[in-house]
């Protein structure tokens, strides 16, 4: 079953705008983890977030989670067309990883 | 270079012929897990392996086997094939479980016609 839900789908934004996306899910998680997809490639890691933080940054990405609503969001600031990429939340419980949809962020020069 | 390797890249065959995609890892990672990727329903779970011997179903393990004998190799077997499982797959390791950053191999393409 899919633990993480992402919002939006797909998003499209001008060369150094922000971007915004939300996770969701279901049950107790022990962390969440972000990871990029570009194109059909293999998922690179981005930033992992303990169900005991609030929000941790990394260079421009920056992640916040909120147990009590079972949500998280990923925010990439400041974008550049290398970013043009399908994001991932991915929720961890035992030795089960269950990932959600992906949200393609586009970024236009 | 610390990497997941995978092979084959591209696979096309035919509904009832065995197949394995096998999977390595340098990094003497513990546990190695399988993915398939389908257009809008992303990654999906479907086998992973706490250590050597020791391997679990994911959310979607109907069709596969897996094995795991060494630490650094864990190949998928579709012992008979069929068009629902035209899919993109990827094997992925971590240090220890699924808590820590997963590493990716470049993804495996198959068609079963």
């Amino acid at each position: 079953s899919q633990q993480g839900e992402e919002d939006p789908q797909a998003l499209s934004i001008q060369e150094g705008e922000n971007a915004t996306m939300n996770c969701s899910y279901k049950t107790s998680i022990n962390n969440l983890q972000w990871y990029r997809q570009n194109s059909g490639r293999g998922l690179v890691h981005l930033i992992l977030i303990r169900s005991n933080e609030r929000e941790k940054h990394s260079g421009r990405l920056r992640v916040t989670l909120d147990t009590s609503k079972k949500s998280s969001s990923l925010l990439i600031t400041a974008s550049r067309a290398a970013d043009t990429a399908s994001y991932f939340c991915a929720t961890s419980n035992d030795y089960k990883l269950s990932f959600g949809a992906g949200t393609t962020v586009t970024v236009r020069a | 270079e610390a990497q997941v390797t995978q092979n084959p890249r591209y696979l096309i065959t035919v509904t009832g012929k065995k197949l394995t995609v096998t999977c390595s890892q340098n990094m003497n990672h513990e546990y190695m897990s399988w993915y398939r990727q389908d257009p809008g329903l992303g990654l999906r779970q479907i086998y992973y392996s706490m250590n050597v011997e020791v391997t679990d179903k994911g959310d979607v393990p109907e069709g596969y086997k897996v094995s795991r004998k060494e630490k650094r190799n864990f190949p998928l077997i579709l012992e008979s094939p069929s068009p629902n499982q035209t899919s993109l797959y990827f094997c992925a390791s971590s240090l220890a479980g699924s808590g820590n950053e997963q590493f990716f191999g470049p993804g495996t393409r198959l068609t079963v016609l």
